[in-house]
């Protein structure tokens, strides 16, 4: 089945140390979105890839940057992680081609900053 | 500027009986686009419905339905015969459209439903 996969679910870290974390997909979108999605809040956009173009959003802080290296996979860098940054970071791609532009999410990565 | 408000933080149902989830939406588009999405414990948002602003006919997928209102701006889920795995956030979700050829999507608060056996 066509999917987007995220590793790794879950991800521990400590306070300064960069993380990396991973999302892929078999869907052939060519749009994908990193969301940061605290306790019992909507997702929050933090940027996107047109194709190969990288879209930030305004109030997304330095401290995280993103690739994409090509059109299945794009990662998200968290430079110096604070405390503030534990939350689910959500994954998602989506067709320009086709006529609803849905979202289709991946599992999630958790991550907890100590 | 587009919105999305989910009055609604918390609703609980019986096990069997039909929930209607509310959502209101403001737009001054002509064009758009009404998701909602599921969201249980484990995190995934699992897409469970569009409906286009130029649909005629309310979207239905399975037990779900979204009983769209144009005029009075609202797009409300419809769940019929809940079961106990439908316990979950559910998100109410507007397309809006950026230059560039972009989609972003712009998020209700979430409803909290929680199924009774």
């Amino acid at each position: 089945d066509a999917m987007v996969i995220q590793n790794p679910r879950y991800q521990v870290t400590q306070f300064g140390k960069p993380v990396t974390l991973s999302c892929s997909q078999t869907l052939n979108h060519n749009v994908m979105y990193w969301y940061q999605q605290k306790s019992s809040q909507a997702p929050k956009l933090l940027f996107h890839y047109y194709d190969k173009d990288f879209n930030n959003e305004a109030d997304t802080p330095d401290n995280f940057q993103s690739r994409r290296p090509n059109t299945s996979f794009c990662f998200l860098d968290i430079r110096s992680p604070g405390l503030g940054d534990a939350a689910m970071y959500l994954c998602a791609t989506s067709s320009s081609f086709g006529t609803t532009d849905t979202q289709y999410f991946g599992p999630g990565t958790r991550l907890t900053v100590l | 500027a587009q919105k999305i408000t989910q009055t609604q933080p918390g609703m609980f149902v019986q096990e069997k009986e039909a929930v209607t989830l509310d959502c209101t939406y403001d737009t001054s588009d002509q064009s758009y686009g009404l998701f909602w999405y599921k969201q249980p414990s484990s995190g995934e948002m699992i897409f469970l419905i569009y409906q286009g602003s130029y649909d005629e006919q309310n979207a239905t997928e399975g037990r779900y339905s979204l009983n769209f209102q144009k005029a009075r701006k609202s797009a409300n889920l419809v769940i019929s015969a809940s079961q106990l795995g439908d316990s979950a956030m559910y998100f109410c979700a507007m397309r809006e459209h950026h230059s560039g050829g972009y989609n972003k999507l712009i998020f209700g608060a979430g409803t909290r439903l929680a199924v009774h056996p």
